[in-house]
């Protein structure tokens, strides 16, 4: 199945650390979104981002759409304990109302010490 | 609000038997797409169904079947299961009506197929 290149694939940090992840992919989306997984759970999403070189912020969490369409990355600033889990990015390329799936990124799953 | 809720959230299922997973959408939400994740395949698009139509369906053979009811609920049935199937299935829901804001997970149903 298809999959976009998330990376890096883990990352284990200190609390108060800054952590960036990005995703990369071969085809154009129109919207990426970055969502978050703990265990046994479904994924919860973080930030939606709807238009190229669009730039936004949730509370720690900031999130760019890529100019090219192709990419985006994710920041969390000044991590904490329960930041803890698996990141996973989203693109989606929508039009009209033809087609919402969403393709995901392989996942960066996320540790950090107190 | 209520949230997206599936049922059951575990299920054991012999090799050749058939399963049906259900999901209840958010209120008011019409679109509902099903997600297959594995650890080695990620999160995999299967389908996704709006005012009951099939809108979309993703690269799984056709033992992978859904339906969706008046009433935005949903259902997903695999015949025939192999052990391959063994996955955490999860239904999203989306309200179309308020543009492409992505989409509210459920906490999925674990099949495991022995």
């Amino acid at each position: 199945g298809q999959q976009l290149n998330q990376s890096p694939q883990s990352m284990f940090i200190q609390e108060g650390e800054d952590v960036s992840m990005n995703c990369t992919s071969s085809s154009i989306f129109n919207t990426w979104l970055w969502y978050k997984q703990d265990p046994g759970e479904g994924p919860v999403l973080l930030i939606a981002l709807y238009k190229a070189g669009e730039l936004t912020s949730n509370g720690r969490l900031t999130a760019q759409f890529g100019i090219t369409r192709k990419d985006s990355f994710l920041n969390i600033s000044a991590s904490i304990p329960s930041d803890v889990g698996i990141y996973f990015c989203a693109g989606q390329l929508r039009y009209g109302g033809a087609t919402n799936k969403l393709i995901f990124g392989t996942g960066t799953l996320l540790a950090v010490q107190p | 609000k209520a949230g997206v809720t599936q049922t059951p959230r575990y299920l054991i299922k012999t090799r050749g038997q058939q399963v049906t997973l259900s999901c209840s959408p958010i209120s008011g939400h019409r679109s509902v797409s099903w997600y297959q994740q594995t650890p080695g395949q990620g999160l995999q698009f299967l389908f996704e169904y709006f005012s009951e139509t099939q809108r979309n369906k993703g690269n799984f053979p056709g033992r992978f079947s859904g339906r969706q009811f008046s009433n935005s609920r949903s259902e997903m049935n695999v015949s025939t299961l192999e052990l391959g199937d063994s996955a955490l299935y999860l239904c999203a829901s989306s309200s179309q009506s308020q543009g492409w804001y992505g989409y509210t997970f459920g906490s999925g149903t674990r099949l495991t197929v022995v």
